[in-house]
């Protein structure tokens, strides 16, 4: 099993630019969810699904948009990427408790 | 009250040495808890469970103590390659689905 893949490792966008972090799971969890991870303000959960067709908004979810379509995809869209959206963006997914997480999204918005 | 806090650190120790650190909790519901390792611009990645008789794994013990609410992480033994950031994390209760990390812990050993 792959896990839980992202796309892409890294990504550079100006100011306005949209732009879609991807995330797959081949372990078909139920529940994803997408955090992201600034210097000194540990995880940030940014929205979450129970099952695909569900979602709903985590702590930070403003200028972010989430869909769920099959229990496999997770993806994350950034509408008009502003520098506050410069981050490290991790997707996760869990059956249980264990949270199981991609290797992440190093986004930085110029 | 914040419902998960760690003290960030960094811990700084010798090889060798015995190090451990605690995350406070405030939602007495939660029945287990788990210690993840993160290193440096990796992604976090499960350590160990915690329930309420402890748990122990080579030179890892994770603890929980119900009346004090906190659990804790003992290390023995520090290795070079035991530096990295450890978070705490409890799983959704009360009928959230969110579990709730804390921020991590950051441990450095050096020679």
């Amino acid at each position: 099993n792959a896990g839980v893949t992202q796309t892409p490792k890294f990504q550079v966008l100006k100011t306005g630019q949209s732009m879609t972090l991807q995330c797959a799971q081949d372990m078909n969890h139920e529940y994803m969810s997408w955090y992201r991870q600034d210097p000194g303000m540990g995880l940030r959960l940014i929205h979450y699904s129970v099952g695909a067709g569900i979602t709903d908004q985590g702590e930070v979810p403003n200028g972010y948009n989430v869909s769920r379509s099959t229990t496999e995809d997770f993806p994350l869209r950034l509408l008009s990427a502003a520098p506050s959206q410069t981050s490290v963006y991790f997707c996760a997914s869990s059956h249980g408790n264990e949270q199981f997480f991609g290797p992440g999204t190093r986004l930085t918005v110029l | 009250r914040k419902e998960v806090e760690q003290d960030p650190g960094p811990f700084n120790v010798p090889e060798g040495a015995t190090v451990a650190f605690n995350c406070t909790y405030s939602n007495s519901a939660s029945q287990s808890f788990f210690w993840y390792r993160q290193d440096c611009r990796k992604e976090p990645k499960l350590l160990m469970s915690v329930y309420s008789s402890g748990n122990e794994d080579g030179r890892f013990t994770a603890q929980l103590n119900r009346a004090s609410q906190y659990i804790s992480l003992l290390i023995r033994d520090s290795k070079l390659s035991d530096s990295a950031t450890y978070l705490c994390q409890y799983p959704p209760s009360g009928g959230s689905y969110i579990p709730t990390f804390g921020r991590g812990t950051s441990l450095i050993v050096h020679p």
